[in-house]
């Protein structure tokens, strides 16, 4: 059974700080990495993908991949109130490469 | 920026009934899936489809389900002699097989099974 575990939060922060959102998986062999955006009620919205060990760069977003670790991070800067939302972890795995997701970080921004 | 688009937003069904969610996906995607969401817990994967046939199945998705791409743009969900743990999100998703690719997830359709 693959897993993808993430703390379910809440993780609050203060408007303007650094959010730290962490994953873990449970398969050795994943290649492709996802973190999605969802709020309350609506569809998952991509934020970042990441292949390579290191770190990846979007904005205020930074995704951290450790495939040793097997470890992915998303770190989310000056954060905003409206940021606040849930924190989806996604790996991608099998013939036809479907999502398995982690069951969600609450992120908290407050003004 | 292109969208998945999925009817209906909302239906809401008697027990027993059979629903059939649509997709629209983006022109480019090759691969789709459909996952569920039941209130409160995680984004489940039900089916993954490809060159017009299932490439992987959950265990979820047994034989009260099926997909279909009728007309090789829509690409429907049949869900047959719904139950009441049926009720949740229903989320189609594309991606186009590129580099650097994301999956692209439509807006949903909450079904409601009473």
């Amino acid at each position: 059974q693959k897993e993808v575990e993430q703390n379910s939060g809440p993780l609050s922060v203060p408007e303007g700080a650094i959010a730290s959102l962490n994953c873990t998986y449970s398969d050795r062999g994943s290649q492709s990495f996802f973190w999605y955006r969802q709020y309350s009620g609506k569809s998952p919205e991509l934020i970042m993908s990441i292949y390579s060990n290191g770190d990846k760069e979007d904005g205020r977003f930074t995704a951290q991949l450790n495939k040793a670790s097997q470890y992915v991070s998303l770190l989310i800067r000056d954060s905003q109130p409206s940021d606040s939302a849930t924190y989806l972890c996604a790996v991608a795995w099998g013939d036809g490469n479907k999502l398995v997701f982690g069951a969600g970080t609450i992120l908290r921004v407050k003004s | 920026e292109p969208e998945v688009t999925q009817t209906p937003s909302h239906q809401v069904t008697q027990m027993g009934q059979e629903v059939i969610l649509r997709c629209v996906p983006i022109s480019n995607h090759l691969y789709f899936y459909w996952y569920r969401q039941i209130l409160g817990q995680k984004v489940e994967f039900l089916v993954s489809f490809y060159n017009n046939e299932i490439s992987e199945k959950s265990e979820i998705f047994d034989d009260q389900f099926s997909v279909e791409r009728p007309d090789g743009s829509n690409f429907t969900l049949k869900i047959r002699s719904t139950k009441l743990e049926d009720s949740a999100m229903y989320f189609c998703a594309g991606v186009s097989g590129q580099e650097d690719y994301g999956y692209t997830f439509g807006s949903g359709t909450r079904l409601t099974v009473v």
